[in-house]
């Protein structure tokens, strides 16, 4: 079975410092990992994913994330925080070989950025 | 492409009561997906289509729940005799999927929340 956890409900940090919030999974075989980010009263907008190829993707916003494979880790960065990138931020998996393409997603970060 | 639509935006409705929900994909996407979120938790699986086709159904979604996607395009999720249990945010989402196995990303609806009083 398909997993995610992330294991920060929210990440509190300072305008202009750089942000990092924390994504596992688990799946049986090759994993496709995704990012994406709500705003209240939204869908999810997908920020990056992984398929394969180089670990690090980078994505909308300036957004980038680091596929590891030896820690089963999806970690979501940015080098410069903006107010404006708070918001609430998920995880989500999905196994190579279902064919229902379906994501299986993490409970969610809530991202604070502070002037 | 104005993206995957959902309505209503806002459903409430005594216990009891039915409800139906309507999802219009991103016109050339061939796949499409209907998940549950509840507050302070990720968006779960329901449900998805190919065309027309409903090829999986979590168990999730019990007997009082329904989807369809009747011509391929636009798709229902009804919900009879609903429960308390039943208030959250129905996510639409959407994606396409080419014969090299290529699939996009999901592309997701504003969601439409119902709460049952």
């Amino acid at each position: 079975a398909q997993s995610v956890a992330q294991p920060e409900d929210q990440v509190n940090v300072a305008e202009g410092n750089p942000l990092t919030v924390k994504c596992t999974y688990s799946v049986s075989g090759n994993p496709y990992l995704f990012w994406y980010v709500q705003y209240p009263n939204r869908g999810l907008q997908f920020l990056l994913k992984y398929i394969t190829g180089d670990n690090l993707v980078k994505g909308s916003y300036g957004f980038e994330a680091e596929f590891n494979k030896s820690q089963t880790s999806f970690h979501l960065k940015k080098p410069s925080a903006l107010v404006s990138d708070s918001a609430l931020y998920f995880c989500a998996v999905r196994d190579g070989r279902d064919s229902s393409y379906k994501l299986i997603f993490g409970s969610g970060t809530r991202l604070l950025v502070r002037p | 492409d104005t993206g995957v639509s959902q309505d209503p935006r806002h459903k409430i409705t005594k216990r009891g009561q039915n409800v139906t929900f309507r999802c219009d994909p991103i016109s050339e996407h061939n796949r499409l997906y209907w998940y549950r979120q509840t507050l302070g938790q990720g968006p779960e699986f329901l449900t998805y289509f190919q065309n027309e086709a409903q090829l999986e159904k979590s168990r999730l979604l019990s007997d009082r729940f329904s989807a369809e996607r009747p011509k391929g395009s636009f798709s229902t999720l009804e919900i009879q005799r609903t429960e308390q249990g039943d208030s959250a945010m129905y996510l639409c989402a959407s994606s396409t999927h080419d014969r090299e196995g290529n699939n996009s990303p999901l592309h997701f609806g504003n969601g439409t929340r119902l709460t049952v009083t």
